[in-house]
């Protein structure tokens, strides 16, 4: 069982140009959800999903879009790269009874 | 509103040192509690997470944690750490079924022999 992946693990980006960060999940949670990690700041909530077919914005969500066509993928979609976007972006699922979430190892985004 | 404020941004403590990380948070409802663990480029991985019971929660690695209802705290210790608990540790809180939970800002734990 894999658990979380994501995909790029790591991605140079010029700005202006458009770009999806891949999240895949076998664990078949309902919640799934977007972060961004910058130092000092810790983990901030872009988008989440409660379930397939529904989304939702969390603390940062301008300048990113997501979809939940299905229950295992959550794509991130930055539609016009901005270098204030250069950070960390971990996915997570998680279980509805215990809000415990399960993080993805990560996509370390840099945009120029 | 919820929040989460972790006392310490960094921890240096000697090898088989006790060591507490400080939690305290604010809610207006009732709560679950989490310890999350971020070893160097890695995702974040559940550590021990209070629900409700007891209020001494135990963990993964030896870790454990308080909830203190009254002060509004979730303080994460072990007895004796050890090199490989060097990492960063997030508490976070969630509103019991809210669907979202709001981490700390996070605390290095730096272990030295």
């Amino acid at each position: 069982i894999a658990g979380i992946t994501q995909a790029p693990t790591s991605q140079i980006l010029a700005a202006g140009r458009r770009m999806t960060l891949r999240c895949t999940q076998d664990m078949r949670h309902n919640a799934m959800y977007w972060y961004r990690q910058d130092l000092g700041l810790g983990l901030r909530l872009i988008h989440y999903s409660n379930t397939a077919g529904t989304t939702g914005k969390g603390e940062v969500p301008d300048g990113y879009s997501v979809s939940r066509a299905n229950t295992d993928d959550f794509p991130l979609t930055l539609a016009s790269a901005v270098p204030s976007q250069t950070s960390v972006y971990f996915c997570a699922s998680g279980e509805h009874s215990t809000d415990t979430q399960y993080f993805g190892p990560g996509t370390r985004l840099t945009v120029l | 509103a919820q929040s989460v404020t972790q006392l310490d941004s960094q921890v240096p403590v000697f090898e088989e040192a006790p060591v507490e990380l400080r939690c305290n948070y604010s809610s207006s409802v009732s709560v679950y509690l989490f310890w999350y663990v971020q070893y160097p480029n890695q995702g974040l991985q559940l550590l021990l997470k209070y629900l409700s019971g007891s209020t001494l929660v135990k963990g993964i690695n030896g870790f454990e944690a308080e909830f203190n209802k009254s002060q509004t705290s979730f303080h994460l210790r072990k007895p004796s750490v050890h090199i490989s608990d060097t990492a960063e540790y997030f508490c976070a809180v969630s509103n019991t079924g809210g669907f979202k939970t709001i981490f700390g800002a996070g605390t290095r734990l730096f272990v030295k022999a």
